[in-house]
């Protein structure tokens, strides 16, 4: 039933690892985000996809790879992990066209690097 | 670059009041702004929504209202209760689909 949904929803790991986080959306929507909310609450917005093409790149780092397989999935790769990525990442979806789409929130990711 | 801020950023408040919550933003070429609740430890749910073309939206006890021209939305919870502390967060969203959330405020309704 859920809409977003988002695994593992804790995740911890060590320095130099790395680390997938998967989403998948059962709403139809067109275009999936990955924000990331660090330890003052702060929520920025990291990539979106429409449609399994890149739209927004928000000067993350390479290490960080989204991919999408298709348009109900958005995962999130992360390569040699740093001490700073730890924060609560969470996926989101919205219709793509149309100013009344709203967006949907997974339950978030907790990830701590150690 | 868009800014988003919202004031207070916390607010703490006896059960029944009435509440507003503020938003303002830097730069008024939006597409939408919508007011976000999260509870600890939990995903955003959202509240409500509102179109660049319009004033205000409500949602039971919910009320929100935005003025582009100035950059300001506000959230205007009504008749207080328990169940509404979180933390409410504003989102406003541009034409090329990027959102950029304030910090939030905590409320907390005492009983």
């Amino acid at each position: 039933d859920t809409a977003v949904s988002q695994t593992p929803k804790y995740l911890v790991t060590q320095m130099g690892n790395d680390k997938s986080i998967k989403c998948e959306q059962n709403l139809g929507h067109d275009t999936m985000y990955w924000y990331k909310q660090d330890s003052k609450k702060f929520l920025k917005i990291m990539f979106s996809y429409n449609n399994k093409e890149l739209i927004i790149n928000e000067t993350v780092p390479n290490r960080f790879s989204p991919k999408s397989p298709d348009k109900a999935h958005l995962n999130l790769h992360i390569n040699s992990l740093e001490l700073g990525d730890s924060a609560v990442y969470f996926c989101a979806s919205s219709q793509v066209r149309g100013s009344s789409e709203k967006l949907f929130f997974g339950s978030g990711t907790q990830l701590s690097v150690l | 670059k868009q800014e988003v801020t919202q004031i207070p950023a916390a607010l703490s408040v006896p059960e029944g009041e009435n509440l507003v919550l503020n938003c303002s933003f830097t730069d008024s070429a939006i597409y939408n702004l919508q007011w976000f609740r999260q509870d600890p430890g939990k995903g955003l749910t959202s509240l409500l929504l509102i179109q660049s073309s319009q004033r205000e939206q409500t949602s039971g006890r919910l009320n929100a209202s935005l003025d582009k021209s100035s950059g300001r939305s506000t959230l205007y919870i009504a008749a207080s209760q328990p169940g509404d502390s979180a933390t409410y967060l504003c989102a406003v969203t541009n034409n090329a689909g990027k959102s950029t959330f304030g910090d939030g405020t905590t409320l907390t309704v005492k009983p």
